[in-house]
């Protein structure tokens, strides 16, 4: 069954500090990789689009990593602000006549 | 270039009601899709269309349905409100296929008392 589970489910850190995310999926055929950025009542903001042969990419502070071997990814922010209290969520694209699949997300609350 | 546009944004209904969303996508976007997310669970897909036809769709009742018009605009309708329709409904869209980046609109805040 094509899965996709985010880890942890909520995060606090103080402000300045770095954190990592984590996402496993259970995708096949895997295409694609994305991560996305919720703020409170509104919609996704994309911040990364990784497909199977790209192992990093970085958005700003933002990186994502992809390890399509062992079906990991994580997402690292550096020098965290406020306006990164968001939700993150991780989204596996089996293939271009797929639908998305989609994590939970990961609920991240910086405080000052 | 405008974003996704979505309206209303906000929506109060009462059971056994009916209600309609619309969704404008990105100028040239062709492919819309619609999710669902109810507070504190992830996005749940409900549909996506592309050239005004239905290409996917979620586990969702047959209370939903959906339509895209021949400018990529796209509506969604509930019938029959229930209580746990209550959610924010979020349209995305994307160039040919969700499978391409996809860009979200605000979304609709739908209450249903």
């Amino acid at each position: 069954k094509n899965q996709v589970e985010q880890s942890p489910q909520s995060l606090i850190i103080l402000e300045g500090k770095n954190c990592t995310l984590q996402c496993n999926y259970t995708v096949s055929p895997f295409s694609n990789l994305r991560w996305y950025k919720q703020d409170t009542g509104r919609g996704p903001v994309s911040l990364t689009i990784m497909t199977f042969s790209e192992n990093t990419k970085s958005n700003g502070r933002y990186t994502a990593t992809l390890d399509a071997d062992t079906k990991q990814s994580s997402l690292h922010i550096t020098a965290s602000q406020l306006s990164d209290s968001a939700s993150y969520i991780c989204v596996v694209s089996p293939d271009s006549n797929y639908q998305l699949i989609w994590g939970a997300g990961t609920k991240l609350i910086i405080k000052p | 270039k405008a974003g996704v546009t979505q309206t209303p944004r906000y929506l109060i209904k009462t059971r056994g009601q009916q209600v309609t969303l619309s969704c404008s996508p990105i100028s040239g976007h062709r492919s819309v899709s619609w999710y669902q997310q109810t507070p504190g669970q992830g996005l749940q897909f409900l549909f996506e269309y592309f050239s005004e036809t239905q290409r996917n769709k979620g586990n969702f009742p047959g209370r939903f349905s959906g339509r895209q018009f021949s400018n990529s605009r796209s509506e969604m309708n509930v019938s029959t409100l229930e209580l746990g329709d209550s959610a924010l409904y979020l349209c995305a869209s994307s160039l040919v296929v969700a499978y391409n980046e996809q860009f979200f609109g605000p979304g609709t805040r739908l209450t249903v008392l």
